[in-house]
Order: structure tokens, then C-alpha cells, then sequence
């Protein structure tokens, strides 16, 4: 079974700073996902990375995949308070059609 | 347009009961997973659906658990003789195609007395 494991689980910065989040795999796979999650609310789709080398942004947010390193980053510029919520990375099993989700890391940006 | 819809979005039952849980997709995706999710941890994998088929359904916990999708359209996951640890989050998730992007319903939380 593929592990997915994400740090930190917990993570408290402040506004207008940066920080990064990891997320590593344990098998073959070239197909990643990041995930936000509001309280009480389902999850929102962030990134698609299908490839290795793969690097995206959208606003404040910036995800990349190494898949030789089985790892995928997800960092944050100048973080606002906007940007609480718990973020998810899923991994998509290449011999398969599971999807494994990480154990999320709880973001709280304080003002 | 319309996103993903689950029903209900809560349901308490006892335990032994039999429970359905609908997921209506995006229109048109082809692809439709179900999760379950408890509280502090991510989703949990159960089925995915490529059309009409069940491409996969390893991830149900054991044959208690169940679900179809006749037309390619909405699907239902079924449990039967439900148990107190069946209780948590389900979620439905559609997408175009297999390695798309998934768009997640609002889930059904179902707590078993």
C-alpha cells in the first residue's frame, strides 16, 4: 500500500511570511494532487501535476513534483489569513486507480 | 454549472440499519470516486467508477459496503448491517477523465448510534 505522508501537520505562521510544505510517497507514481479544505466544508481542487518536473502557482501558492525524490512541495508567499484552512496531497497509485491521500497539514496564518 | 451534489447531507441511523447514499456528478465526467473521511485525517479511498463499471473497488472495508452506478450517472454506495466505526464523512468526487482533476461533492456525514 502507498504512504503518503505530509509535514508539518501542524503549521502556525504569521502573515507576510513564507513557508513550505512537503509531502512524500513511498512508490512509483507521477501523478499528484493538492487539495484545500475549509472546516465543515469538502475539499477544493488546487493543483494538477502530472509530470515530473512540474511546478504550478496560482496566487499565493506554489506546487512542484520530483518524482525521482517521490516528493511534491507545496510553498507559500507572503501568507494571509485567507490561506487557513488544511491542505491535502493525494497521490495517484500507477498501477492502479487508487488515490491516497496524505494525513493534510492544518495552516493557520495568524494577522 | 451544477457541481457535485451528495444526499442526504446528514443521516443518523442505528446500528444494524442499511443506509444509501446518493452522489449525483458533474455532467458528463466519465470518472466518479467515493471516499470516506473521519475527523483529522484525510480521505480514505473506497471505489471508482470509470463509466457504468467499477474499475476498482478495493478500497471498500469488507462486503457490508457497496455501490453502483447503472447508467454512468448517479451513483449510490450502500452499507448494509451498519456499525458504529462506519461512522464518518463520505465523499464523492467526479472528473472528466481518469487523471483530471476531481471535483468533490459537500459529502454525507453519517453517524451510527
Amino acid at each position: 500500500e502507498l504512504k503518503v505522508e505530509q509535514n508539518p501537520l501542524f503549521l502556525s505562521m504569521q502573515e507576510g511570511k513564507n513557508y513550505t510544505i512537503y509531502c512524500n510517497y513511498s512508490t512509483t507514481s507521477d501523478r499528484l494532487y493538492w487539495y484545500r479544505q475549509d472546516p465543515g466544508k469538502s475539499l477544493e481542487s488546487l493543483f494538477v501535476l502530472l509530470s515530473n518536473g512540474a511546478v504550478k502557482q496560482e496566487g499565493r501558492l506554489m506546487a512542484s513534483l520530483d518524482t525521482k525524490a517521490r516528493l511534491s512541495t507545496l510553498h507559500i508567499t507572503a501568507a494571509v489569513h485567507d490561506l487557513s484552512a488544511t491542505y491535502f496531497c493525494a497521490v495517484d497509485m500507477s498501477t492502479g486507480n487508487q488515490f491516497y491521500f496524505g494525513t493534510g497539514t492544518s495552516l493557520t496564518v495568524i494577522p | 454549472g451544477a457541481g457535485v451534489s451528495q444526499t442526504p447531507s446528514n443521516k443518523v441511523t442505528e446500528k444494524g440499519k442499511y443506509v444509501e447514499l446518493r452522489c449525483d456528478p458533474i455532467s458528463g465526467h466519465t470518472a466518479l470516486y467515493w471516499y470516506r473521511q473521519s475527523l483529522g485525517q484525510g480521505p480514505e479511498f473506497l471505489i471508482y467508477f470509470q463509466g457504468t463499471g467499477a474499475a476498482d473497488d478495493s478500497g471498500l472495508p469488507n462486503d457490508r459496503f457497496f455501490a453502483v452506478r447503472p447508467e454512468g450517472s448517479v451513483s449510490t454506495l450502500k452499507i448494509q448491517r451498519t456499525e458504529r466505526g462506519d461512522s464518518a464523512v463520505y465523499l464523492c468526487a467526479s472528473s472528466r477523465d481518469r487523471v483530471g482533476e476531481q471535483f468533490f461533492g459537500p459529502g454525507t456525514r453519517l453517524t451510527v448510534l
